[in-house]
């Protein structure tokens, strides 16, 4: 099956700072990237739809601003967590589709975020 | 909008029982369903997808699950636990396409010795 690549899978910041975490496809293009959070023992909540070389489309409810999506490569999709406050900490997992309809979804490792 | 319900947040069967995890659907549309398992800490890793083809699915790990279109379940089961099996099972919707899954809430399998 395709891989996709996610980095880093912990990460460890201070209040107030950025973290950027990276999605790869590292078998095939993706223009189209999911990103995810999942609270602890809940299930997954879709933040916004990555598009390859235009904007994302976020979920009602997702602070853009604070989200930082960029999908400047077919391979790549990156989340940026702007002015981190603890309650940002989550995991953080990113999938995308090989192309065709009805396909499976191949997701990343997950990124544990903890702000402190 | 398309959606799924799985029954019950924790099921716990004994080593070599059978696994039963339900899951009902809402789509307006064919679906395409899929079943994923999460070991702590880590992504998600399908086990099995129905995609309009055969109503009986068989996936990785000696699991399986049936499409039934008259009671809009596709429950996953497996004849025997193993200790293995213990992880966090999701279910998802999909529709055809660049589309994101929506997932239910999640069943967590324990499996007693």
């Amino acid at each position: 099956g395709a891989v996709v690549s996610q980095h880093p899978s912990r990460v460890i910041c201070k209040s107030g700072t950025s973290v950027k975490i990276e999605c790869r496809s590292l078998d095939f293009q993706a223009t189209t990237m999911f990103w995810y959070r999942q609270f602890p023992k809940q299930s997954l909540m879709l933040m916004a739809t990555s598009n390859e070389g235009s904007k994302a489309t976020y979920e009602q409810g997702v602070e853009k601003d604070k989200f930082l999506i960029n999908h400047a490569s077919l391979t790549l999709s990156t989340l940026t967590v702007t002015s981190a406050h603890p309650e940002d900490s989550s995991f953080y997992i990113c999938s995308a589709k090989l192309p065709g309809a009805g396909t499976e979804a191949f997701f990343g490792q997950g990124t544990r975020l903890t702000v402190v | 909008a398309q959606s799924v319900t799985q029954l019950g947040s924790h099921v716990s069967v004994s080593e070599g029982a059978l696994v039963l995890l339900r899951c009902n659907y809402s789509s307006s549309v064919p679906p395409y369903l899929f079943w994923y398992v999460q070991y702590p800490n880590q992504g998600l890793q399908l086990l099995l997808k129905y995609t309009s083809a055969a109503t009986l699915v068989k996936g990785i790990n000696g699991f399986e699950a049936e499409f039934k279109k008259s009671e809009t379940s596709f429950h996953l089961t497996k004849p025997s636990a193993h200790m293995s099996d213990a992880a966090e099972y999701f279910c998802a919707v999909s529709d055809p396409g660049n589309t994101p899954l929506v997932f239910g809430k999640g069943t967590r399998l324990s499996v007693i010795a």
